[in-house]
Parts: C-alpha cells; structure tokens; sequence
C-alpha cells in the first residue's frame, strides 16, 4: 500500500489561501489521490480526487507533482468553517476502493 | 437529494448486548463501505459490499462481527456481545458504480457513536 506524509497541523488566517501538501512518493502509476476532511464530531466530507493533471472544483484545487509523488490541495480563500482534519488518501485501483487512512492534517483558521 | 443516512446517531450498550447499525446509502449507490474511528485516530476499513454481496471483509475482526447490505433495506453492521473495546464511532459511506480504471468518491454518514457500558 502507498504511504503518505502529512504535516501533524498547520495554522492559516481567515481569507487567506492555505497549501496543504502530502507526500506519496510510493504511490503506483493507476493510484487516484483523493482529499477528504472531518469537521469535529462529523462524518468524513469528501473533497477533490485526481490521478496525473491537476483538477478544480468548487471547494478546492488539487495540483498533482509531474512524478506524482507529492500533490497539494489548495484552499483558496479560508473560512472558519474549513477548520478540519484533512486526508490525503491514495486509492489503489486493485484494492476494491478501500480507503488507508493516516492522521492527516489538522487545519486550524485564525479569524 | 439525500444523503447517507445512518441510525441511530448514538448508541448505548451494555457488556454482553448486540449492538445493530443501519446504514442507508444515497439514492443510486451501489457500494457500501464500513469504517471504524477511535478517538483522535483516522479511520479503519472494515468492509466493503454491495447489493446482497461481501466484496471485501479484510478489515472486520474474525468473530462477533458480521455486515450485509440485503436487496432492500438499508445495509446493517452487527457486533454481538459487545466489549467495552467496540467503543467507537462507526462510519459508513457509499458510492455509485465505478468504470474499471476510474475512482469514485465516497459519501459518508454522520456515524453512529457506540459506547460499551
């Protein structure tokens, strides 16, 4: 299974853009990056997947490495509400869709 | 359009009882996932099924453990006699039907929060 690397935390300020970048040098060629984060006391909320290119949609950007073996999600403008744990999770096309989750990020937004 | 709806959202047992999570996945999934979340750790794969089939139990322990997703109803998760260890927040999420060679999100419910007593 490939490993990730996450930072423990990280703090932003509020409207701010915030970079959070994983590491998967391990990752294989068909290995999706998927991002998802848990609010406190929540259900886990998915975020943004890509596999090569890097793709936007309207809560976040994922901008994947040329050699993949490092992605980074992009907030592009931090709320308050955005205060979450943040996962970076490869998703092994072999492994029937199960997700290994690791300790991810804790974002934390400074009003 | 619905989400993925769990019950109940908390869940009081005792030493010995079964306990009984239900799990509805969004209206056109297919595919139900299992997970379990101790306090302050990231969630464990338990088991992955879809309609009246067990794809993968490679994360449920071996004995008192048991999931289906029946043809109608909403997928169940059972544990029977319960230990004061079962304690956790379990998570189950859902997702449609995935081409070979792509990736599909999951949706997740807001848990189900277990305590052994």
């Amino acid at each position: 299974d490939a490993k990730t690397t996450q930072p423990n935390s990280m703090e932003s300020n509020e409207e701010e853009p915030v970079h959070l970048p994983c590491n998967h040098s391990t990752i294989s060629g068909t290995d999706y990056i998927h991002w998802y984060r848990q609010l406190p006391s929540q259900g886990p909320e998915y975020v943004i997947h890509g596999l090569t290119s890097n793709v936007n949609n309207r809560m976040a950007s994922l901008a994947i490495a040329e050699d993949r073996k490092s992605s980074t999600l992009i907030l592009h403008r931090a709320t308050l509400r955005d205060a979450a744990v943040y996962y970076c999770i490869p998703d092994p096309m072999d492994s029937n869709y199960q997700l290994i989750w690791g300790a991810g990020t804790k974002l934390i937004i400074k009003p | 359009n619905a989400g993925v709806m769990q019950n109940p959202r908390h869940l009081v047992r005792r030493r010995g009882q079964e306990a009984r999570l239900r799990c509805s996945p969004m209206k056109g999934h297919s595919h139900v996932y299992w997970y379990r979340q101790l306090p302050e750790e990231g969630l464990k794969f338990m088991v992955y099924l879809q309609k009246e089939n067990i794809i993968d139990e490679s994360g449920m322990p071996k004995e008192r453990f048991s999931a289906e997703f029946p043809k109608e109803g909403p997928s169940i998760l059972r544990i029977q006699q319960v230990v004061r260890g079962d304690s956790a927040a379990y998570f189950c999420a859902s997702s449609p039907f995935a081409p070979q060679g792509t990736s599909m999100e999951q949706y997740f419910g807001p848990g189900t929060r277990l305590t052994v007593t």
